[in-house]
């Protein structure tokens, strides 16, 4: 699976927007972008997945550039339970029987309240 | 959705002691499942991963071994605990491989092993 760069950490108030970028300028064109979070003392839960267009769920959204070469997820209204650190992972569907599930150092998001 | 059993949550070993870890799975049959590990500060590192009964790939050699007993059981075993095996056990299941829909993980709740 490609590589991806997150910054290390970030700060948001609460009750405000939180946008987290990736960027992936090696993405090819069958790599979906997905992204988890990993919760203090917890294991990673998924969030959200896309492959071209944008995306929303309950969670959050996920905006995709034209070029596929960046992502951000977006946190429409940061609670201090979103407080977590945020992994970017590019998976290639191509890649079947490929279990590998590459998660890089992602990042650490602090709710400010 | 799927719901991941751990146990124990916590868990303080001495070193040489042996070591079973239990994972079972809720919501999925003829998941694949997977075992991580997760040194303090660090990112996730996949051990182990099964697709079906009995059967079990390696990603990384160690004093570990992982069976499978049953369709929705995992288990993580070592004969002697070394310091360096302490960390954050994660187990993880997918629903077989059906699209990009069903490539999620979802991952229990883990156990802090300690070796002292």
């Amino acid at each position: 699976d490609a590589k991806t760069t997150q910054p290390n950490s970030m700060e948001s108030n609460e009750e405000e927007p939180v946008h987290l970028p990736c960027n992936h300028s090696t993405i090819s064109g069958t790599d979906y972008i997905h992204w988890y979070r990993q919760l203090p003392s917890q294991g990673p839960e998924y969030v959200i997945h896309g492959l071209t267009s944008n995306v929303n769920n309950r969670m959050a959204s996920l905006a995709i550039a034209e070029d596929r070469k960046s992502s951000t997820l977006i946190l429409h209204r940061a609670t201090l339970r979103d407080a977590a650190v945020y992994y970017c992972i590019l998976r290639d569907w191509r890649n079947f029987g490929n279990e590998k599930l590459t998660f890089g150092t992602g990042t650490r998001l602090t709710i400010i309240p | 959705s799927q719901t991941i059993h751990q146990w124990p949550a916590t868990l303080v070993q001495p070193v040489g002691s042996p070591l079973s870890l239990e994972c079972t799975v809720e919501g999925t049959s003829n998941p694949n499942l997977y075992w991580y590990r997760q040194a303090a500060g660090r990112g996730l590192q996949l051990l182990f991963y099964s697709v079906g009964i009995g059967q079990i790939s390696s990603e990384v050699p160690q004093n570990l071994s992982a069976s499978r007993p049953q369709d929705r059981q995992f288990i993580l075993s070592s004969k002697k605990l070394l310091l360096s095996d302490s960390g954050f056990y994660l187990c993880a299941s997918r629903r077989p491989w059906g699209g990009h829909s069903t490539d999620t993980q979802y991952f229990g709740p883990g156990t802090r092993l300690t070796v002292l």
